[in-house]
């Protein structure tokens, strides 16, 4: 079974500049979470969908960030203006039901 | 609001050796508790979870962790660590009847030769 897949892996970008992150989750996980990973800390959920609904995004800023969903299936994560503060990784995860969170290898974003 | 607190950012120890990872929560309510692994440039691994039931929990690569409600505790434990373990371990919680995940600040485990 193929895992939860992201692109690009790694990233550099000048501050002010926008990027976009792409993640496919596992095949048939209704549920996709977008994390942030600062350098020293636990993930920190941004977004949450349920198909491509947007469950929870409390934690996500909107001034910046956004995300979708379409169709259900892959999402996209992108942030507009990129901040020093944004450098980080950032993770995809997937689940199934009521089951365990995949995650994806992540991509490394660095705001210079 | 549920908290993490892993009380040690770093553990080294040596081949062989037995290791313990720290993990309080703060919660009021009831809560589910995780344990992950993140190898190098890797995304996140389920290592064992706490759902219900036995509080002793047993998972992959011979951790595991015992749930201590009185002490909100669930600390990570092998009794011989390899080489191969060297990774950043992060204790996780989510509230029961939510999926939302919380998570400490992470602990690099070191092992020596």
């Amino acid at each position: 079974e193929a895992g939860v897949a992201q692109s690009p892996r790694y990233k550099i970008i000048e501050k002010r500049q926008s990027v976009a992150f792409w993640c496919n989750p596992i095949s048939g996980h209704a549920t996709l979470y977008w994390y942030q990973q600062i350098l020293g800390q636990g993930p920190k959920l941004l977004i949450q969908f349920q198909n491509n609904g947007v469950v929870d995004d409390s934690q996500l800023p909107k001034d910046r960030f956004s995300a979708e969903r379409l169709k259900g299936v892959d999402s996209t994560l992108k942030i507009q203006p990129a901040k020093l503060e944004d450098s980080a990784v950032y993770l995809c995860a997937s689940r199934w039901g009521t089951g365990e969170q995949f995650f994806g290898p992540g991509t490394r974003l660095t705001v210079l | 609001a549920q908290s993490v607190t892993q009380l040690d950012s770093q553990v080294p120890v040596f081949e062989e050796a037995p290791v313990e990872l720290r993990c309080n929560y703060s919660s009021s309510v009831s809560v589910y508790l995780f344990w992950y692994v993140q190898y190098p440039n890797q995304g996140l691994q389920l290592l064992l979870k706490y759902l219900s039931g036995s509080t002793l929990v047993k998972g992959i690569n011979g951790f595991e962790a015992e749930f201590n409600k009185s002490q909100t505790s669930f600390h990570l434990r092998k009794p011989s660590v390899h080489i191969s373990d060297t990774a950043e371990y992060f204790c996780a919680v989510s509230e029961k009847g939510y999926n939302k995940l919380i998570f400490g600040a992470g602990t690099r485990l070191a092992v020596h030769p």
